[in-house]
């Protein structure tokens, strides 16, 4: 079974328009940490958001926030306030506990583009 | 702090040649990853360790790929020999043990088997 899907594979806004980023997962473990990543043309991985899996309250950075739906198993990004530069692959991640080996699972990617 | 450094950045074979990538995590980082990325897909974890032990290597083709981390630092993958479904991005990542901390990746080496 697939760890982490996201069902997007891509997705239009327009500019200075907030965009949902869909992501659900599976695990049975209590404790765990969801992260979303962008990668831009240049191929970077870059770290946008993290939500632990025992935080009360959604994680927010900046124009980012992470709508964590703990019963639902989802945790979808929302990113406020579109720009052309946010134009890029998402992905939903997540991370299984030390003591199960400290795993880190990648969904297939949402691949969104900002029209001006 | 430096970060994952990853080398080659580029690396371009025939069919059934041999090639290595390397990859130096972050200092003091236990576990590092290494990742097939295929143009358009989401990162596939090949290999896990924790310190020089390996942790998780259920996805990696052990016919034609193998990894190492000796002294629980650097590490090297290889394929021998390489097919053409091997053109990808090959990303290193590392975290430290424990902590809230997201995976920390490098620059990666993009494949091309021609």
């Amino acid at each position: 079974a697939q760890k982490i899907t996201q069902t997007q594979p891509g997705m239009f806004v327009q500019e200075k328009e907030a965009v949902t980023l869909d992501c659900t997962y599976d695990t049975s473990d209590q404790s765990y940490g969801l992260f979303w990543y962008k990668q831009p043309s240049s191929g970077e991985m870059i770290f946008l958001i993290y939500q632990g899996s025992y935080d009360e309250q959604n994680a927010t950075e900046g124009r980012y926030s992470l709508n964590f739906q703990k019963a639902r198993k989802s945790a979808n990004l929302v990113i406020s306030a579109s720009q052309l530069g946010d134009s890029a692959m998402y992905f939903c991640a997540m991370r299984e506990p030390q003591n199960t080996g400290n795993q880190f699972y990648f969904g297939t990617g949402t691949s969104l583009t900002v029209i001006p | 702090e430096a970060g994952v450094a990853q080398s080659p950045r580029y690396k371009i074979i025939e069919k059934r040649q041999s090639v290595a990538f390397w990859c130096n995590p972050i200092s003091g980082h236990a576990t590092l990853y290494w990742y097939q990325q295929i143009l358009g897909q989401g990162p596939k974890l090949l290999i896990q360790f924790q310190n020089n032990g390996v942790v998780d290597d259920s996805q990696l083709p052990k016919d034609r790929f193998s990894a190492e981390r000796l002294k629980g630092v650097d590490s090297t993958l290889k394929i021998q020999p390489a097919k053409l479904e091997d053109s990808a991005v090959y990303l290193c990542a590392s975290i430290p043990m424990g902590g809230r901390t997201e995976a920390f990746f490098g620059q990666g080496t993009r494949l091309t088997v021609v």
